[in-house]
């Protein structure tokens, strides 16, 4: 079945360090890919998105390009703030499989150090 | 502030009591989800509504008994719960076959 893989956390890092979080997925199809972030104490929030091959999504300083080749969908910044500590889940969506529901990566829980 | 609300927030139980998690959605969605989120595990969807019909049941304990009286309300009946399904439950809705799903905060639910 569909699946996520993403880098197990947590991860630390100074603040205006450059962040990568690896995310690959296996899908049949033509899956969509999403990027939640989960601050403390909240629900999930959908961080940024891409629908289709080579699409990239982007918000708040964060990237993401969809990699058909490599199956992958790695998050990136390139100048981290202290706010963005949270967890960070990797997720896709594929109608072709898994009729539409997520599903999601463990999740990486970021923080970073002032 | 996602549209989606979700009371309570924090809930102890014990194993012998009845309780309910409420969620609402404000977005005009006709899709509301139930999702389980532990320390141990990732994510795991419980159940789907679609149109207020349950087109989803994740092989989940009959314990939990959802319900979707409309397509703005959805619930979760709890009974004779376990400490291991302490953990933060979490709505989300989106419209029908689409991609993007909306998150209510979650509720904290600890079985003593």
């Amino acid at each position: 079945g569909d699946s996520v893989t993403q880098m197990e956390g947590p991860v630390t890092l100074s603040e205006e360090a450059f962040l990568t979080i690896n995310c690959t997925y296996t899908a049949t199809g033509y899956p969509s890919l999403f990027w939640y972030v989960q601050y403390p104490g909240e629900g999930l929030q959908l961080l940024l998105k891409a629908t289709k091959a080579d699409d990239k999504g982007s918000n708040k300083g964060f990237e993401a390009t969809y990699r058909k080749e490599t199956t992958s969908f790695h998050l990136e910044k390139g100048s981290v703030q202290v706010s963005d500590s949270a967890v960070y889940f990797c997720a896709l969506t594929n109608y072709g499989g898994s009729q539409g529901n997520l599903i999601f990566g463990k999740g990486t829980k970021l923080s970073v150090k002032p | 502030e996602t549209g989606v609300t979700q009371t309570p927030r924090h809930l102890v139980m014990g194993m012998t009591n009845k309780k309910s998690l409420k969620c609402e959605q404000h977005l005009g969605h006709n899709a509301m989800y139930w999702y389980k989120q532990s320390a141990k595990k990732p994510l795991e969807l419980m159940f789907v509504y679609n149109f207020k019909e349950q087109t989803e049941n994740n092989s989940v304990p009959s314990r939990f008994s959802p319900e979707c009286p409309n397509s703005s309300h959805l619930f979760l009946h709890l009974h004779t719960l376990q400490p291991e399904d302490s953990a933060l439950y979490l709505c989300a809705s989106s419209q029908a076959n689409r991609d993007e799903q909306f998150f209510g905060p979650g509720t904290r639910l600890t079985v003593l």
